[in-house]
């Protein structure tokens, strides 16, 4: 079975500080991974994803994450934060083939100070 | 592509009653997955549809739960007999064979 863990139930960081969330997983084979983010009363919107080829993903609103397979992580980073990036974000991990379905960890509230 | 739609987006209803949820997914996906997202939590899954089959179902669907996907495109969810345990937003998603997940807005439901 596979498992997400969000270290970390809330971050919180100055504008223009580096984002910095976390992200573990557990799974028997190689996953695909995913990074959403969530508004107040939205649904999720899909930042980024690794499937397969290079480990350094780049997303949208300048986001990034690294898959390591060694540490079992993908940590999402942005150098700068915005005021715009206050959200919950939540990473997922899905089986590599059959049904595909997405676990999602707890979340992470990322807050953003002026 | 006009993304995936749900509607309601918001439902109140006296608990006992009936309630069910459409998703209209973009149409050239051939997955469809419906969760449950609790304040405070990450969405759950509880259960998905390729095509129009009903191929997996989480233990958290229980016999008051029932999902359908005629013709293998838009889907409804019903709650029969709701409880207030049953107040969360309900989320739909749909994909093409390899991932990519769209998300709807989600219908949020209260039961009171």
């Amino acid at each position: 079975a596979q498992s997400v863990t969000q270290l970390g139930s809330h971050v919180s960081v100055s504008e223009g500080a580096l984002v910095l969330l976390r992200c573990n997983y557990s799974s028997s084979v190689p996953p695909y991974l995913f990074w959403y983010v969530q508004y107040p009363n939205q649904g999720l919107q899909l930042l980024l994803k690794y499937t397969t080829g290079a480990t350094l993903v780049k997303g949208i609103n300048g986001f990034e994450a690294e898959f390591k397979k060694s540490e079992t992580s993908f940590h999402l980073t942005k150098p700068s934060a915005h005021m715009s990036d206050a959200a919950e974000y939540f990473c997922a991990v899905s089986d590599t083939g059959g049904s595909y379905i997405p676990t999602f960890g707890r979340g992470t509230s990322l807050i953003v100070h002026p | 592509d006009t993304g995936v739609s749900q509607n309601p987006r918001h439902k109140i209803t006296k608990r006992g009653q009936n309630v069910t949820f459409r998703c209209d997914p973009i149409s050239e996906h051939n997955r469809l997955y419906w969760y449950r997202q609790t304040l405070g939590q990450g969405p759950e899954f509880l259960t998905y549809f390729q095509n129009e089959a009903q191929l997996e179902k989480s233990r958290l669907l229980s016999d008051r739960f029932s999902a359908e996907r005629p013709k293998g495109s838009f889907s409804t969810l019903e709650i029969q007999r709701t409880e207030q345990g049953d107040s969360a937003m309900y989320l739909c998603a749909s994909s093409l064979e390899v991932n990519g997940y769209t998300f709807g807005s989600g219908t949020r439901l209260t039961v009171v």
